[in-house]
């Protein structure tokens, strides 16, 4: 499995669009990129996964550069809600992963008024 | 949300006692997770399950067991708790052929 790098920690101000990079140059043509984030105390929840195309859906985009060696997850208009520990993670689909993930230690962002 | 609950919410205990942590879902999902999460370390995989009697071990199975007979019950057995095992313990399913990973709130154990 491919190893991502997040910076450990990012603030945005509310209102603001919010964008997190994460590096994955060593992911291989079939891993797929996913975004969960944990608010505290509370379970990790799904954000955003995608493959080579960008994708966009009601919670977030995510750009993969064409190389797939690094990608950024935008949320257009942080909210205080958005205050939490985002993961990125590289991972291969199902099949004989048995949909594993293996999460690293994130990034914290903090979004201020 | 996912139909995933998780019994008990909050646990104490003493070192040596047997716990036993449950996951129920509502989701027919084949495959279930349980992960422990501790400060510095993340979330790290236990174990797993890909269907009713099939399971397998995560990253950090030591001192733990599971059981699956049934599709909608996820156990997770501490034989003989140790106080490296107080942690956040949460449960995850998943559909097959995914990633997406739905999770239950979590339980707090204590081993004191």
């Amino acid at each position: 499995d491919a190893k991502t790098t997040q910076p450990p920690s990012m603030d945005c101000a509310e209102g603001r669009a919010a964008n997190l990079p994460c590096n994955h140059s060593t992911i291989s043509g079939n891993e797929y990129v996913y975004w969960y984030r944990q608010i505290h105390s509370q379970g990790p929840q799904y954000i955003i996964h995608g493959l080579k195309n960008n994708e966009t859906n009601e919670m977030a985009s995510l750009i993969i550069t064409e190389d797939r060696k690094s990608s950024t997850l935008i949320l257009p208009h942080a909210t205080l809600r958005d205050t939490a520990v985002y993961y990125c993670i590289a991972e291969n689909a199902g099949g004989t992963s048995y949909g594993k993930l293996t999460f690293g230690q994130g990034t914290i962002l903090t979004v201020h008024p | 949300d996912a139909g995933i609950t998780q019994s008990p919410r909050h646990k104490v205990t003493e070192t040596g006692t047997p716990v036993t942590l449950r996951c129920h879902q509502t989701e027919n999902h084949r495959y279930m997770y349980w992960y422990r999460q501790d400060p510095g370390h993340g979330l790290r995989l236990i174990h797993y399950s890909y269907g009713v009697k099939d399971t397998d071990k995560g990253e950090v199975s030591d001192g733990y067991s599971v059981s699956r007979s049934k599709t909608e019950d996820f156990l997770l057995t501490l034989e003989s708790a140790t106080s490296s095992q107080t942690s956040v313990y949460f449960c995850a399913i998943s559909p097959p052929a995914t990633n997406e990973q739905f999770f239950g709130p979590g339980t707090r154990l204590t081993v004191l």
